[in-house]
């Protein structure tokens, strides 16, 4: 456990339909991410946000749309998804962002199958 | 452009010794992580190497050398718990970290 937590942990969607994705963390930190996780393949880094604040967008689809109401929770939101974005989703959480050495921390991520 | 290359597979027995390498070129350099990701599950953090030198802890100890671009992964006396993807990091010079594609442990009895 590592005091991030992701729900759904499996979904299963058609390309028509939205879904979110929720990421919480129990850990007082200021910076949470998104990353894709496809196999064999590095981590790709979605989203940054830091006190709520979007600082990174690495050229992600716009059928990704990510939301963080607060420093403890951050959401993806998927709608017209393609078959080639099936992936594992991670969300990640670290005490500050400026000082990119400090650890992160994942969640269990959410196994995404889209049909 | 930033690359991380390191072996996709390896097999070892338990009890034995592993050393999993791993090659970097990026735009800066803040550190290099290692993390531990077991099938299905969350990548946990195991090392951060900023200094030159070998960090040791427990059963696991973790190299850097900035001017070869190069770290690595040592776990010695393997347990089957240790079957994992081990993935490596380097913070770049925008404190952002590029990952490689990871390590896939397979230990054998």
């Amino acid at each position: 456990e590592t005091g991030v937590t992701q729900t759904p942990r499996h979904l299963v969607m058609g390309m028509t339909n939205k879904k979110s994705l929720k990421c919480e963390q129990h850990l007082g930190h200021n910076a949470m991410y998104w990353y894709k996780q496809s196999a064999k393949k590095p981590l790709e880094l979605m989203f940054v946000y830091s006190l709520e604040e979007r600082v990174e967008n690495n050229s992600v689809p716009s059928r990704f749309s990510p939301e963080c109401p607060n420093s403890s929770h951050l959401f993806l939101h998927l709608h017209t998804l393609q078959p080639e974005d099936s992936a594992l989703y991670l969300c990640a959480s670290s005490q500050e962002l400026a000082a990119g050495t400090d650890t992160q921390y994942f969640g269990p991520g959410t196994r995404l199958t889209v049909l | 452009g930033q690359n991380i290359d390191q072996p996709t597979e390896m097999t070892a027995t338990e009890g034995a010794i592993v050393q999993i390498n791993c090659t970097y070129q990026t735009s800066g350099f803040n550190g290099l992580f290692w993390y531990q990701q077991h099938a299905g599950e969350a990548p946990t953090f195991l090392s951060y190497n900023v200094l030159d030198g070998l960090e040791e802890k427990g059963r696991f100890s973790s190299f850097l050398s900035r001017s070869k671009g190069y770290s690595y992964l040592l776990l010695k006396e393997l347990q089957m718990k240790d079957s994992a993807s081990y993935l490596c990091a380097v913070s770049d010079s925008n404190y952002q970290l590029i990952w490689g594609a990871g390590t896939k442990l397979i230990i054998k009895p």
